[in-house]
């Protein structure tokens, strides 16, 4: 039961290289989710998705698209990477509204 | 504009005290608060969740204080040990909305 799987774990980037983060649950979820973790501030959502075929903006858009490939499958790419951008992106599924989010281990980012 | 404010950032209890994490919330739509705890180098992982028709809600070591009238909620654990020491979220959302708001964390430390 692998739950939420996030590639890559590690990742280091220069400034402007592009690069998609996966994110893949296997319990059948609904509702997944890309956030950020920063010292300090918490987990900052990036983007959502409700359902398959819907995405939607979190707090902290800019920079970043997203693909909801299938129900399963829910992908972050960074276009034009920055230093703002390094930190730790967590993907995590909910199955419904009465239930918490299940989340993956991370994916630890490092823009030079 | 931070709408979960989390306090204090750090803790250092010793083996058996109670440490107490704090939260206040500012939107009157929120209806579920949950707890996250997360391990270094983990996601983070639902603890345990109050809504605002409870004042109290426990499971085993771990207790959820909610004060509707004050806006703030907190986490208690019980003869905290050193395998509690980890960083905890607090967090809430509007039911029939999808996305979960954090607020900035608790690194605590359970000194044996």
């Amino acid at each position: 039961n692998a739950g939420v799987t996030q590639t890559p774990k590690f990742q280091v980037l220069k400034t402007g290289q592009s690069m998609t983060l996966q994110c893949a649950q296997d319990m059948n979820h609904n509702s997944m989710y890309w956030y950020r973790q920063d010292p300090g501030m918490g987990l900052r959502l990036i983007y959502y998705s409700a359902s398959e075929g819907t995405t939607d903006k979190g707090e902290v858009p800019n920079g970043y698209n997203v693909s909801r490939l299938n129900k399963r499958e829910f992908s972050l790419r960074l276009e034009s990477a920055a230093p703002s951008q390094t930190s730790v992106y967590f993907c995590a599924s909910r199955r419904g509204e009465r239930y918490g989010y299940t989340f993956g281990s991370g994916t630890r980012l490092t823009v030079v | 504009q931070q709408q979960v404010k989390q306090s204090p950032q750090s803790l250092i209890v010793q083996k058996g005290g109670i440490p107490i994490i704090n939260c206040a919330y500012e939107n009157t739509a929120f209806d579920y608060f949950p707890w996250y705890q997360q391990f270094p180098g983990k996601g983070p992982a639902l603890l345990i969740a109050i809504r605002p028709d409870v004042s109290e809600k426990k499971e085993g070591r771990f207790t959820i204080s909610f004060n509707k009238s004050a806006k703030q909620f907190s986490l208690h654990i019980m003869d905290s040990q050193p395998g509690d020491s980890a960083t905890y979220f607090c967090a809430a959302r509007v039911t029939s909305g999808s996305r979960l708001t954090f607020g900035e964390g608790t690194q605590l430390t359970v000194n044996p």
